[in-house]
């Protein structure tokens, strides 16, 4: 049963131009959404995270956006950067899984010089 | 945030025996975790590690294939036992910063295990 899920598995975006990844959750209890980006041989590193108090949280050329009703967020990047090039993944927790991060199954993004 | 780090970084290992992970935060946290990346997978949660107490696994995942220690609020060990080829994966631990119901995890390098 995936709670969280990423359905595209790579994104391709030219450098200067918008970054858009999506994430879709099943689980209503779910209140609290992060992002994180890693690269080979790391860690995952936190991006940003959103409570589902908002519909949008801003920081830099981060923006995630959250739909309740439809149970979907996305992570905005803008201006693209080659540096960007990593996987995404998002990540969910809430209700009696606070503390436990439920993770979808990432988006490799590849920015393009 | 918290500085994160693991030991060993990589290690090659024969199926049947055991290898530890070390896990060092420099300061004090509250809530430690210990997640696995399989190859191509994403990221699961294996066990909470409690300080003083003993590790809350999740579905899946039991003591004794995958001890925990916590002696103290800055350091954490997962053992991997009686190793097989399909533990081969990225372990990775993390801890959890902040006083709020739900607070941000912060990863550490990981530990990248491949056994033969």
């Amino acid at each position: 049963d995936q709670q969280v899920k990423q359905n595209s598995p790579s994104l391709s975006v030219q450098e200067g131009r918008i970054s858009i990844l999506n994430c879709d959750y099943t689980n209503s209890m779910f209140d609290y959404f992060l992002w994180y980006k890693k690269y080979p041989a790391e860690g995952p590193t936190f991006l940003i995270s959103i409570s589902s108090i908002k519909d949008k949280n801003e920081d830099g050329r981060f923006t995630v956006f959250l739909n309740k009703s439809a149970k979907h967020l996305s992570l905005h990047i803008v201006p693209s950067q080659p540096g960007d090039s990593a996987v995404y993944f998002c990540a969910a927790t809430g209700g009696t899984s606070y503390g436990k991060l439920t993770f979808g199954q990432g988006t490799i993004l590849t920015v393009h010089p | 945030s918290a500085v994160i780090s693991q030991k060993p970084s990589r290690d090659i290992c024969q199926r049947g025996t055991s290898l530890t992970i070390q896990c060092q935060v420099d300061s004090q946290v509250t809530m430690m975790f210990w997640y696995r990346q399989q190859p191509g997978q994403s990221l699961t949660l294996i066990a909470t590690a409690n300080q003083g107490s003993e590790a809350t696994y999740e579905s899946g995942f039991v003591i004794d294939k995958f001890p925990i220690s916590r002696p103290n609020l800055t350091f954490s060990t997962l053992t991997v036992s009686n190793m097989s080829p399909e533990d081969s994966s990225i372990y990775l631990c993390s801890v959890e910063e902040g006083l709020a119901v739900a607070d941000t995890q912060y990863f550490g390098p990981g530990t990248r295990l491949t056994v033969l």
